[in-house]
């Protein structure tokens, strides 16, 4: 596709549900980066993959975070047993390179709110 | 622990006013310095400065890097009010894993008024 492509938009998750985040990335892009951006806050790493291999994966806050990229394209971000801490943006961002975030592009984000 | 930190976090001007925008970093092996527009969600790419390219320009916008102080400076001048928006920092930061994560700052909230 033309860019990062995340969905949903927005999700509203009472507080114990699981939910699931997908990011699409563009089309041949070897990296791809998980960030969560509280209210006021910047972007913070997740975590990251390259291909279908899951290199890094230590800003993951709890184990209640999973995510993968089963065929080394569309990933899934899954949040088990969500809390109202969990409420933030997810941003997705891929890149061609290897090892390299500079100039990655982002998607829009998925706004997840916990009540 | 790397580290970036912006300045102002907050920041109200008049359409035409010229804006500096502050950014310092900690980091080991520093290798370059990102700036990023944030309209809503998607942060968009500005700037890229690294040791070999300390200063860049792109209409309105200029940035540079001063490896000396560790900091950054992202200039917008004659400001419109299409130039609101979050102004975010960020450097690649590089575990043992060997990924390069960005390490963000909080951000600069700018809003320009007519």
């Amino acid at each position: 596709g033309a860019g990062v492509s995340q969905s949903p938009r927005y999700k509203v998750a009472k507080r114990g549900q699981d939910v699931a985040l997908r990011c699409d990335p563009i089309s041949g892009h070897v990296s791809l980066f998980w960030y969560q951006q509280a209210l006021g806050q910047g972007p913070e790493f997740l975590t990251y993959f390259q291909n279908e291999a899951q290199l890094d994966k230590s800003g993951l806050p709890s184990d209640r975070f999973f995510a993968e990229r089963p065929e080394g394209s569309v990933s899934t971000l899954k949040i088990q047993r969500t809390q109202q801490e969990d409420s933030a943006v997810y941003l997705c961002a891929s890149s061609l390179k290897r090892y390299m975030n500079t100039e990655a592009f982002f998607g829009q984000g998925t706004r997840l709110t916990v009540v | 622990e790397d580290k970036v930190v912006q300045s102002p976090l907050s920041l109200v001007v008049h359409e035409g006013d010229t804006v500096t925008l502050n950014c310092s970093y900690e980091v080991t092996n520093f290798r370059s310095l990102l700036w990023y527009k944030q309209e809503k969600k998607a942060p968009t790419f500005l700037f890229m400065l690294t040791s070999s390219g300390i200063e860049k320009k792109s209409g309105r916008l200029s940035s540079i890097l001063d490896k000396k102080e560790l900091s950054s400076i992202l200039n917008i001048t004659a400001t419109q009010t299409g130039d609101s928006a979050i102004y975010l920092c960020a450097t690649p930061g590089r575990d043992q894993g060997g990924s390069e994560k960005l390490v963000f700052g909080k951000g600069t909230k700018l809003t320009v008024n007519p």
